[in-house]
This record gives C-alpha cells, structure tokens and sequence, in this order.
C-alpha cells in the first residue's frame, strides 16, 4: 500500500492563480480530510469528507473548495490564490468514526508570492 | 469549539523522562490524540486517550483526566531521535455523538541533548 499520496511536493504561485492539490489514499478508508499547518502552529482543519459525494467545512475553509467523486481522491482547490495561504497542506484519512488514527500524505509546500 | 493548550518547547538530556502536558477546554469530548511530527515531515500517530487513566506504548505512555481537562504525554528514556514537535490533538463529539472532528494544539518542541 502507498498509504496516503499527495501531489505536488513544493509549488510556488504568483497572487491570483489557481491550483489543485491532488490527494489519494489506498487503504479504502472513508474518511479523508485538509489541513494547513503555519510555521510553529498546529494543523487547521480545512475541509473533511465522511464518504464519496460528502463534503463539510472545517475551521478555515474560506478560499478552498473540495469534491469527493471517489472513495480514494479527495483534491483540494485554490482559486485566486493569496499570500496569506502560504503554507504547508497536509491530507489525512482514517477508516472510520470508531478507528482513532488518521493517515497524513507527506505534504505540499506551497509558497504565494 | 476546544482551546488547546501545551508549552512551547521542553529540553531534556538523552536517558531523562520528559513529560509533555496538554490542557483542554470543550464543549463535548470524545477522545484525546498525540502525534508525533519530525520536522519537515507529517505527523505520526502516537496514542489515543478517551477514558480516564494511563496508556502505557513502550517508551511512552498518555494520560487522561476528563473531569480536569488535562492529558499529558511522557517519555522515556529519551533518545536523539525523539527530537521533534509532539502535537496534542482533541476531537469533539459530531452531531450523533459518533465522531467529530480534531483540533490540534500548536505544538511541543522536545529537544534531546546529548
């Protein structure tokens, strides 16, 4: 299993430009979810997903949008990206509601300039 | 909503025990996380506390006390690779009480010394 996978690794944007972060998990879980982690700061949820065709906001959703079409895909979407999403993005999943443990992708390090 | 909250950073020499304390305020409980995060890196799951008490994993172990709010993280036996930021996480009971999603301290940064 590759576990959780996230694409790009690093990707710098100029003011206004838009973006996909691909995100994919093999375990078949049902649960995925966004964070964003600031330098020296914990992670904020984004946005989460309990199954394919669900979606719901997390903590700071404004400027992102999500879709779930797969059980295994969960992209994450920046439009008009600005300096203040300057950060690193981490996708998670877990099984279920009773399993505890969630599963981070490595990461993508994006820069808005 | 929860508020979260852990010291900034911890020193310790390689051998010691550090104990990493996690204070929390919420509306509704349902269980108590710590991960581990290298820097650089993503964060690794390390212990999962719903009901009070003490969770022993080898070197380390988690405690909970629900009625106080407080969990704490303890090392031991500490070694050069345990350098990293332990992160404290809390989720809150969901709408039908079965899940709920997590809120993540800011971070405890564990420097090992030689």
């Amino acid at each position: 299993n590759a576990g959780v996978t996230q694409t790009p690794k690093f990707r710098i944007l100029k003011i206004g430009q838009s973006m996909t972060l691909q995100c994919a998990q093999d375990m078949n879980h049902n649960y995925m979810y966004w964070y964003r982690q600031d330098p020296g700061m914990g992670l904020k949820l984004i946005y989460y997903s309990v199954g394919a065709g669900i979606t719901d906001k997390g903590e700071v959703p404004n400027g992102y949008n999500v879709s779930r079409s797969t059980t295994e895909d969960f992209p994450l979407r920046l439009e008009l990206a600005a300096p203040s999403q300057t950060s690193v993005y981490f996708c998670a999943s877990s099984y279920s509601s009773t399993a505890p443990e969630q599963f981070f992708g490595p990461g993508t390090r994006l820069t808005v300039l | 909503g929860q508020n979260i909250d852990q010291p900034t950073e911890m020193t310790a020499t390689e051998g010691a025990i550090v104990q990493i304390n996690c204070t929390y305020q919420t509306s509704g409980f349902n269980g108590l996380f710590w991960y581990q995060q290298h820097a650089g890196e993503a964060p690794t799951f390390l212990s999962y506390n719903v009901l009070d008490g003490l969770e022993e994993k080898g070197r380390f172990s988690s405690f909970l006390s629900r009625s106080k709010g407080y969990s704490y993280l303890l090392l031991k036996e500490l070694q050069m690779k345990d350098s990293a930021s332990y992160l404290c996480a809390v989720r809150d009971k969901g709408e039908t009480d079965s899940w709920g999603k997590l809120q993540f301290g800011a971070g405890t940064q564990v420097v090992v010394t030689p």
